[in-house]
């Protein structure tokens, strides 16, 4: 497709298990975004990757986030040892790279519930 | 800290009327300034974006205004309508970097 693309839609998982999950991003975008919103909240960052530079992990929660990006294209989020507070839609977005191409584009989310 | 700061929380406003959302950023190096708007269940999306070389921007019934010298910036949503409630972001961004840096948001209702 040639929007950013989610998976899974919905998720919902047990206190303790660890989740996965995934961003395609569009095809060529070199900066990719991952957000949390939680119900009718603001959007949270969380990490920034940018090209081949060093990710920008200032935003992740607690040293159970961690987020990869192979070969420059789709991204992965795990979540270690779920708590109920990560409960929230994880919304990705991708971006060409800087000057005039800014512009986010964001995939429908995730929604993640623990419990 | 937040270096986009966005107010207010929320708004209602009747129908016809004018919706106003104000924003205010302390990087000087900022130089992109978009604002997103998000439906519920949906992503945010870009609505109308601003560089500094420029006062205002309209398009359609949205205008983006821009002072500089304040380093603020506001969303002006003409008409409002009740297809336009949604949760309005401000952002900023450098070209240097391209991280955008998103405000709080704010909620709209239009009240038919």
């Amino acid at each position: 497709g040639a929007g950013v693309s989610q998976s899974p839609s919905n998720k919902v998982t047990e206190k303790g298990k660890d989740v996965e999950l995934r961003c395609d991003p569009i095809s060529g975008h070199t900066a990719l975004y991952w957000y949390r919103q939680s119900l009718g909240q603001g959007l949270e960052f969380l990490i920034y990757f940018q090209g081949n530079s060093a990710p920008d992990k200032s935003g992740l929660p607690s040293d159970r986030f961690s987020a990869e990006r192979t070969g420059g294209s789709v991204s992965t989020l795990t979540i270690q040892r779920t708590q109920q507070e990560d409960s929230a839609v994880y919304l990705c977005a991708s971006s060409s790279t800087g000057g005039q191409g800014t512009e986010a584009f964001f995939g429908q989310g995730t929604r993640l519930t623990v419990v | 800290q937040q270096q986009v700061k966005q107010s207010p929380q929320s708004l209602i406003v009747q129908k016809g009327g004018i919706s106003i959302i104000n924003c205010a950023y302390e990087n000087t190096a900022f130089d992109y300034f978009p604002w997103y708007q998000q439906f519920p269940g949906k992503g945010p999306a870009l609505l109308i974006a601003i560089r500094p070389d420029v006062s205002e921007k309209k398009e359609g019934r949205f205008t983006i205004s821009f002072n500089k010298s304040a380093k603020q910036f506001s969303l002006h949503i003409m008409d409002s309508q009740p297809g336009d409630s949604a949760t309005y972001f401000c952002a900023a961004a450098s070209d240097s970097w391209g991280k955008l840096q998103f405000g709080a948001g704010t909620q709209v209702v239009v009240t038919p």
